[in-house]
Parts: structure tokens; C-alpha cells; sequence
């Protein structure tokens, strides 16, 4: 069955910090990998998607892939105190399914 | 202008009661899901319909019925509705149904008492 884990959390970090997010996943046919943000009360927000092995840059945010260790992370360069949220990791394996990771909730400390 | 939309925004029913879910987008996608979040915050996939046809269909009651009129909506009705029911429903959509991101709703608090 395919698993997606994250780092439990809570993660605080101080304002203009790092904040580093943590996923693996089981299903080694997995191809699609996600990040989301979650702010308490709304909906899922898409904020990065990676496909390939590397890293991926978007603005403050950066995703590493790492498929031989089945590994996939998020930064949080200059942690602004709007970047707290709850972060979900998803993953698309071979079956075309989004499964979930339960969250890491992150607290930007001002 | 709303991509995906959901009404009702807040739904509160008592237990053995009937109630429907609707879902629109007009994001042009051709494939759309429903997902529950519980109270643990964990999100779970329960339906997937690409271009009306149903091709993921999770282990989920069969009180649970999906129902596609047509590409741009998906609606989720719920029979004999049960308090393990009361959670955040949520609708999504994206492109092709395979590797792309999925686009979330604002959701539905479902509350059964």
C-alpha cells in the first residue's frame, strides 16, 4: 500500500529563517510529486510540483527530489510569519492517485 | 473569479438524513475528484470522474453516491447520513487525470449530529 510520511511536526522556525519540510513515500513507481499549503480553515493551495530528480526553484520556495531515496522536501528561505500553514506533501504513483502525507504544520515566529 | 466552487459551504444535518454536495469548475479540466478530510486533518480520495466517466472509486460506503452531468460538475450525494460522516468534503480538478496538480474548492464542513 502506498504510503506518503511526513516530519509530524510542529515546526517553528524564527521569521527570515529556513524552514525545511520533510516527505518519503513508498510506492517506488511514483512520478509526480507536491507540495501544498494549508491554511487553517481553507483548502489545499498547490504551491510546487517536481518531477524530475533535482531541485526546483520557485521564488522562496525550493523542492528536492531524490527518487532512489524515495525522498522529496520543501525549503522556506526568509520565513515570513504568512508562511504559517500546514504543508502536505502528495504523491502520484503508476494508479494515477494523489495520496496524501498528514501534514507538517509550520509556526513563523516574528 | 472562482475556479472550483462548492456549495453548500456549511452543511448541518441530523444522522439518517439524505443531503447532496455540488461541485463546479470552470477551469476547462477534464478530470475531477472528491476527497474527505477528518478531524486529524488527514486527506483522503474517494471518487475521481474523468469527462463523466467514474475511474476511481475508493473504499467508501455505498451511501456515497458521485454523480457527473457533464465535465464541468460533479456532485456527491450521501444517504442515511452517520456521525463518522461529519468531516471537510472537498472537490478538485485538473487537467488530464494523471500528473498534473489537482485544484481544490473551498470545501463543505459536513457536521451530522
Amino acid at each position: 500500500q502506498k504510503e506518503v510520511e511526513q516530519n509530524s511536526g510542529p515546526l517553528s522556525v524564527p521569521e527570515g529563517a529556513i524552514a525545511s519540510l520533510n516527505c518519503t513515500y513508498s510506492d517506488r513507481g511514483s512520478q509526480s510529486f507536491f507540495w501544498y499549503r494549508q491554511y487553517s480553515g481553507k483548502s489545499p493551495e498547490l504551491i510546487m510540483f517536481i518531477y524530475s530528480n533535482g531541485d526546483k526553484e520557485d521564488g522562496r520556495f525550493t523542492a528536492q527530489l531524490n527518487k532512489a531515496s524515495q525522498y522529496v522536501s520543501l525549503l522556506i528561505r526568509d520565513s515570513q510569519p504568512s508562511d504559517s500553514a500546514t504543508y502536505l506533501c502528495a504523491v502520484i504513483g503508476n494508479d494515477y492517485k494523489l495520496s496524501f502525507g498528514a501534514g507538517t504544520t509550520v509556526t513563523v515566529r516574528a | 473569479d472562482t475556479a472550483v466552487s462548492q456549495t453548500p459551504k456549511y452543511l448541518v444535518t441530523q444522522m439518517g438524513n439524505d443531503k447532496s454536495i455540488k461541485c463546479e469548475q470552470n477551469l476547462g479540466h477534464d478530470t475531477m475528484y472528491w476527497y474527505k478530510q477528518d478531524s486529524k486533518k488527514f486527506l483522503k480520495i474517494m471518487f475521481s470522474y474523468n469527462n463523466k466517466e467514474l475511474i476511481i472509486n475508493e473504499t467508501v460506503p455505498n451511501r456515497f453516491s458521485p454523480k457527473s452531468p457533464d465535465k464541468a460538475h460533479l456532485n456527491l450525494h450521501i444517504n442515511s447520513l452517520e456521525l463518522g460522516d461529519s468531516a471537510v468534503y472537498f472537490c478538485a480538478s485538473n487537467v488530464a487525470g494523471g500528473t498534473d496538480g489537482q485544484y481544490f474548492g473551498p470545501g463543505t464542513r459536513l457536521t451530522v449530529t
